[in-house]
C-alpha cells in the first residue's frame, strides 16, 4: 500500500520569501503521478502542482515549484515571494494511474499549516 | 469555482441517524471521488464511482453506501451515525480518460456534525 509523509506539522515563513515543505511517499509503482494540494482557511482544495513520475523534469507553476527526487521518493513544495494569501494547510498526495478507463484516487500525507506573516 | 457542487452544505444530526449528502459533477466528468477529512484520521479516500460503476473503495465503513447516478450525479449515504462520523465530505470529480493526467476538481464540501 502507497504512504505519504509529511513531517513538518506546521511552519512559518516571512512575506516575499522562500519555503519549502517536505514531503516523501512509499510505493513500488513505477508510474505514478504526485500532487500539492492548498487548503485555506475557507476549507477549498485547490491544486497547486502535479508531477508525473516519468517525467525528470521538475513541474513549476509560477511561484511554485517542485524537487522530484524518484529514488529517494521525495516530493518537497517551494514557494518563492511567499505571499499572505499562501497562507494554508498544503497536502502532498499520490495516485496511481487506473489503465481501466478511469484514474485512480488520491492518497494524502496529513498536511503541512503554512502561515505566511507579514 | 471548481464547477463541483455539493448539498448540504452543513448537516447537523443525531447519533443513530441517516443522512445522504449530494454532489453533482463536473459537466463531462466521468468520475466522482468521496473523501473524509477528520482530524483523526486526515484526508482519506472512501470510494470512487466512475460512469454509474463502483470503481475502487478506500476505507468506507459498512454503515457507509454510495451510488452514481444515469445522470453522473452520486449521493454518499451515511447510516447509523456515530460521533466519530463528524467530519468534512468531499467530493471530486474527474473526466478520467484513459491515458491521461486529469486534475481531480474538488467541491466545497458537506459539513457533518453528529451530536
Amino acid at each position: 500500500a502507497q504512504t505519504v509523509t509529511q513531517s513538518q506539522p506546521e511552519m512559518s515563513v516571512q512575506e516575499a520569501e522562500t519555503v519549502t515543505l517536505s514531503c516523501t511517499y512509499d510505493t513500488s509503482e513505477s508510474n505514478y503521478y504526485l500532487f500539492w494540494y492548498k487548503q485555506p482557511p475557507s476549507r477549498q482544495m485547490i491544486l497547486v502542482i502535479r508531477q508525473e513520475a516519468y517525467k525528470q523534469q521538475n513541474a513549476t507553476e509560477n511561484r511554485f515549484s517542485v524537487n522530484f527526487q524518484k529514488a529517494a521518493k521525495s516530493f518537497s513544495l517551494k514557494i518563492s515571494d511567499s505571499q499572505l494569501g499562501d497562507t494554508a494547510m498544503y497536502f502532498c498526495a499520490f495516485m496511481k494511474p487506473d489503465y481501466g478507463g478511469s484514474q485512480g484516487n488520491l492518497i494524502f500525507g496529513k498536511g503541512t499549516k503554512l502561515s505566511v506573516k507579514p | 469555482d471548481s464547477g463541483v457542487t455539493q448539498t448540504p452544505k452543513h448537516l447537523i444530526t443525531a447519533t443513530g441517524q441517516r443522512v445522504t449528502l449530494r454532489c453533482s459533477p463536473r459537466s463531462g466528468d466521468l468520475s466522482v471521488y468521496w473523501y473524509q477529512q477528520s482530524l483523526d484520521q486526515g484526508l482519506q479516500f472512501l470510494i470512487q464511482y466512475y460512469n454509474g460503476e463502483e470503481r475502487a473503495k478506500g476505507n468506507i465503513l459498512e454503515r457507509f453506501s454510495a451510488q452514481q447516478f444515469p445522470d453522473l450525479h452520486s449521493e454518499l449515504n451515511l447510516s447509523s451515525l456515530e460521533l466519530g462520523d463528524s467530519a468534512l465530505y468531499f467530493c471530486a470529480s474527474s473526466v478520467a480518460s484513459q491515458g491521461n493526467l486529469n486534475e481531480q476538481f474538488f467541491g466545497p464540501g458537506t459539513r457533518l456534525t453528529v451530536l
